[in-house]
């Protein structure tokens, strides 16, 4: 089945400590996203990328990284200078422009 | 910058009863539009969505027209179900410029319906 996933489905992250967040795909899509969603509020971007090897900052990157060394993969890692990190981390692909962005199930990240 | 604001929730309905839910957008250029719908502890699904003005996106019984003279995409379906309680997302994507297709949410409507 093409699909996109996320795991773990829950996580949970010490003081200090650095966690990272997996999404694969299998959709063969060019375009991968990292969203935020907090309660009551509308999902925001927090990095983005086009091809393999380049992605780019969204609108909250701040404590955030990524990488992006094969088309299928796009970790995102919560660095310890994320203050507020409790949050649901959706993933989502895009075949190419004009396209539908698919959504992975999501990891909710809880901190200890 | 781009922008969508959604009717305020939670909206609580008996089963059968009509259902709209409003979305308005801000935006430079032609936008396309969405209505994705996420079930609890799920990610979200595409409901349906229009990319240019008098389109009408519609699935499962839920349908939106994209009115481009009021920058709206209201979410209406004739008889809602048990089965279609959930949040309700609007969002809009600028396929031009730098955006990237990047979209753009609304804050979410929580739908519950009763039988």
């Amino acid at each position: 089945d093409g699909g996109i996933t996320q795991s773990p489905k829950y996580l949970f992250r010490k003081e200090g400590q650095n966690v990272t967040l997996s999404c694969e795909q299998n959709l063969n899509h060019d375009a991968m996203y990292w969203y935020r969603q907090d309660p009551g509020q509308g999902l925001r971007l927090i990095y983005y990328s086009q091809i393999v090897n380049d992605f780019q900052k969204g609108d909250i990157a701040e404590g955030y990284s990524v990488s992006r060394e094969k088309k299928e993969s796009f970790p995102l890692t919560v660095t310890s200078a994320q203050k507020n990190p409790t949050a649901f981390y959706l993933c989502a692909s895009r075949g190419g422009p004009g396209e539908t962005q698919y959504f992975g199930p999501g990891t909710r990240l809880l901190v200890l | 910058g781009n922008s969508v604001t959604q009717m305020e929730g939670p909206v609580t309905l008996s089963e059968e009863a009509f259902l709209t839910i409003n979305c308005t957008y801000t935006a430079t250029g032609y936008p396309s539009l969405f209505w994705y719908v996420q079930y609890p502890g799920e990610g979200l699904q595409l409901l349906l969505k229009a990319t240019k003005a008098d389109d009408k996106g519609s699935n499962k019984g839920f349908e939106a027209t994209y009115r481009k003279e009021t920058t709206s995409f209201h979410l209406e379906k004739g008889s809602v179900q048990v089965s279609d309680s959930a949040v309700y997302f609007c969002a809009l994507s600028d396929p031009g410029g730098t955006s990237y297709g990047k979209l753009t949410f609304g804050q979410g409507t929580i739908l519950t319906v009763h039988p």
